[in-house]
């Protein structure tokens, strides 16, 4: 049982590339999310998705896009890397929404660079 | 917009002390409040979730409590020792489907 993966560990991107950061769970979880946190701003919900087949944004949303390609994976996509994207990126998973008692349970992160 | 304040930002301590992180937030119309904790270079882990009809949550030397009306939370650690060490996050949900994160306090416990 892995829990929440996410690839790759550590990215650096020149300004205008694309990437792809992939982010799976095996506990069968409905609802997964991405965050970035930056120093002193703290985490803050990019995209989140409820259940299979709905995305939703979150605080912060401009510059991504995310697709839930499964109940286990959740792809956070950037078109046109920016330096303002330099962060760290979380991938999160919960059984149910957030109104419920149900915990998040966080991947290790992904470490990005833009130049 | 939920604004969550942490404080101190960070804490130092001798291994045994008990301690007290403070976390507010400025709309009380909140669904559950949680306790995170980070480990540099690593990911969260959930400590406690509290829901907004709850006055507290213990988890062994963890106590977490939540005034509502005050728009106030304390994690209460009690004895401290130096596996301790991490940075504390606070995190309200009030819409049902996003938290909002507080910056977290660096928690350091000296042996």
């Amino acid at each position: 049982n892995a829990g929440v993966t996410q690839t790759p560990k550590f990215q650096v991107l020149k300004t205008g590339q694309s990437m792809t950061l992939q982010c799976a769970q095996d506990m069968n979880h409905n609802s997964m999310y991405w965050y970035r946190q930056d120093p002193g701003m703290g985490l803050r919900l990019i995209y989140y998705s409820a259940s299979e087949g709905t995305t939703d944004k979150g605080e912060v949303p401009n510059g991504y896009n995310v697709s839930r390609l499964n109940k286990r994976e959740f792809s956070l996509r950037l078109e046109s890397a920016a330096p303002s994207q330099t962060s760290v990126y979380f991938c999160a998973s919960s059984e149910a929404p957030l109104a419920s008692t149900d915990t998040q349970y966080f991947g290790p992160g992904t470490r990005l660079t833009v130049l | 917009k939920q604004e969550v304040t942490q404080i101190p930002a960070a804490l130092s301590v001798p291994e045994g002390e008990n301690l007290v992180l403070n976390c507010s937030f400025t709309d009380s119309a909140i669904y559950n409040l949680q306790w995170f904790r980070q480990d540099p270079g690593k990911g969260l882990t959930s400590l406690l979730l509290i829901q907004s009809s709850q006055r507290e949550q213990t988890s062994g030397r963890l106590n977490a409590s939540l005034d509502k009306s005050s728009g106030r939370s304390t994690l209460y650690i009690a004895a401290s020792q130096p596996g301790d060490s991490a940075t504390y996050l606070c995190a309200v949900d009030n819409t049902g489907n996003q938290f909002y994160f507080g910056t977290g306090t660096s928690l350091t416990v000296i042996p």
